[in-house]
């Protein structure tokens, strides 16, 4: 079966980083995609990997490892506008979407 | 202002009763997906369409039906048959002419059956 396992919540401070992770077990890999998304409202792009590294994009940077089947998003200088859930989602062999559960990311003062 | 939109926001329905889910969009995207989002669960692909009057299965497409009449529209329809309705309803489109298949989602609309 095809499976992306991500913490289900985790707990920062404002100005800080956190790593959210992601890993996944998929029938073939053709991309990766961050999502955000606020209570109640649609997800949002963020982040786009296909190849191996590091994508760096403002507080927002993505790494993936293709032979470890392994992504993370690095959030830094935490604002009080990050709480949100991040859903890791990877695009199959088939060209579909599996989407992970979301991690909900709490932001403390 | 391109966009996706969905209406209504917030729906009820009585238990019985089918009940049409809008969304359109004027990206002049290719493909369309509704997808179902429940609490503290990813979110499920109920049908998509990558071409006019097209339309494939998800992975939950029991008790749901749609249309694809029109490139910018992609209705939903609940039925009674779907034994439990109430949901985060959202849909998304992607073009297929990119390097990415992005998919870009509208506002959503929350189903509550009474």
């Amino acid at each position: 079966g095809q499976n992306i396992d991500q913490p289900t919540e985790m707990t920062a401070t404002e100005g800080a980083i956190v790593q959210i992770n992601c890993t996944y077990q998929t029938s073939g890999f053709n991309g990766l995609f961050w999502y955000q998304q606020h209570a109640g409202e649609a997800p949002t792009f963020l982040s786009y990997n296909v190849l191996d590294g590091l994508e760096e994009k403002g507080r927002f940077s993505s790494f993936l490892s293709r032979s470890k089947g392994y992504s993370y998003l690095l959030l830094k200088e935490l604002q009080m506008k990050d709480s949100a859930s991040y859903l890791c989602a990877v695009i199959d062999s088939n060209y579909q979407l599996i989407w992970g559960a979301g991690t909900k990311l709490i932001i403390k003062p | 202002d391109g966009g996706i939109t969905q209406s209504p926001k917030y729906l009820f329905r009585k238990e019985g009763q089918n009940v049409t889910l809008s969304c359109e969009q004027n990206l002049n995207h290719d493909a369309m997906y509704w997808y179902r989002q429940d609490p503290g669960q990813g979110l499920r692909l109920i049908y998509y369409s990558q071409i006019v009057n097209d339309f494939q299965k998800g992975d939950i497409a029991e008790g749901y039906s749609v249309s694809r009449e029109k490139k910018e529209s992609f209705p939903l329809t609940v039925t009674s048959a779907q034994k439990n309705p109430t949901a985060f309803y959202l849909c998304a489109s992607t073009t297929l002419a990119g390097d990415t298949d992005t998919q870009y989602f509208g506002p959503g609309t929350r189903l509550t059956v009474l």
